[in-house]
C-alpha cells in the first residue's frame, strides 16, 4: 500500500496568514493527489484533485502543486471557515489512502 | 441533486453483525463506483471497501478483508456494507463516497456517515 505522510499535523495560524501543509507518498504517484477539507463534526469536502485542480465551487485561495512524491496543499489569505483538518489522499492505486491530517487551528 | 444517504448504524456487541446502507439519487449510477470510508472517533480517514459501477470488482482494506462483504443494487441505487465478527476498533462514522469511474478518481461527494459503536 502506498503510505501518505502529511506535515504538520497541526498548525496555528491567524486570519490572513498563508499557510501551506505539505504531503508525501512512499512511492510515486504522478498528480493523482487529491486534498479535502473537514470542518468539525462535518463530512469531509473535495478541495484540490490531481494535485492541483479546483473543485468547482471553491474559493481561489486553495491551490495544490506537486508531482510524483511531494505535494502541498496553499491557503493565501486565512479566513474563520478555514479552520479545520486536511487530507490529502492518493488516487493512484488501490487501495485509496489517506494521509494522517493536518489541523489548522486559530492563532 | 446529488446526494448519498447512509442508515442502519447502531451500537453493537463485539463479534456481532451490521449491516450498513447507503441510498444514492441525482446521479447516474453507473457511472460511479461506491466507496465506504470511516473514521474512528477522534481519528483521520480510513477507506474500508469499494465496488465497481458493474458490481464485478470489489476491494477491502486489510483491517475488514474476510468480515466485511460490499454489495450494491443497480435498480434501487442502493450499496450495502455486511459487517461481522465486529470488533471494538471498527467503532466509527461510515460514510458512503462515490468516485467517477475514470480520471480524476476522487471522492467528490460523501454522505453525512452513520455511526457504528461496538462495545460490551
Amino acid at each position: 500500500d502506498i503510505q501518505m505522510t502529511q506535515s504538520p499535523s497541526s498548525l496555528s495560524a491567524s486570519v490572513g496568514d498563508r499557510v501551506t501543509i505539505t504531503c508525501r507518498a512512499s512511492q510515486n504517484i504522478d498528480t493523482y493527489l487529491n486534498w479535502y477539507q473537514q470542518r468539525p463534526g462535518k463530512v469531509p469536502k473535495l478541495l484540490i484533485y490531481t494535485a492541483s485542480s479546483l473543485q468547482s465551487g471553491v474559493p481561489s485561495r486553495f491551490s495544490g502543486g506537486g508531482s510524483g512524491t511531494h505535494f502541498s496543499l496553499t491557503i493565501s489569505g486565512l479566513q474563520p471557515e478555514d479552520f479545520a483538518t486536511y487530507y490529502c489522499q492518493q488516487s493512484y492505486n488501490t487501495p485509496p489512502t489517506f494521509g494522517g491530517g493536518t489541523k489548522v487551528e486559530i492563532k | 441533486e446529488v446526494q448519498l444517504v447512509e442508515s442502519g448504524g447502531d451500537f453493537v456487541q463485539p463479534g456481532g453483525s451490521l449491516t450498513l446502507s447507503c441510498a444514492a439519487s441525482g446521479f447516474t449510477f453507473l457511472n460511479y463506483e461506491m466507496n465506504w470510508v470511516r473514521q474512528a472517533p477522534g481519528k483521520g480517514l480510513e477507506w474500508v471497501s469499494y465496488i465497481d459501477e458493474t458490481g464485478t470488482a470489489i476491494a477491502y482494506a486489510d483491517s475488514v478483508k474476510g468480515r466485511f462483504t460490499i454489495s450494491r443494487d443497480v435498480a434501487k441505487k442502493l450499496v450495502y456494507l455486511q459487517m461481522s465478527d465486529l470488533r471494538a476498533e471498527d467503532t466509527a462514522i461510515y460514510y458512503c463516497a462515490r468516485r467517477y469511474i475514470r480520471t480524476p478518481r476522487n471522492f467528490d461527494y460523501w454522505g453525512q456517515g452513520t455511526l457504528v459503536t461496538v462495545s460490551s
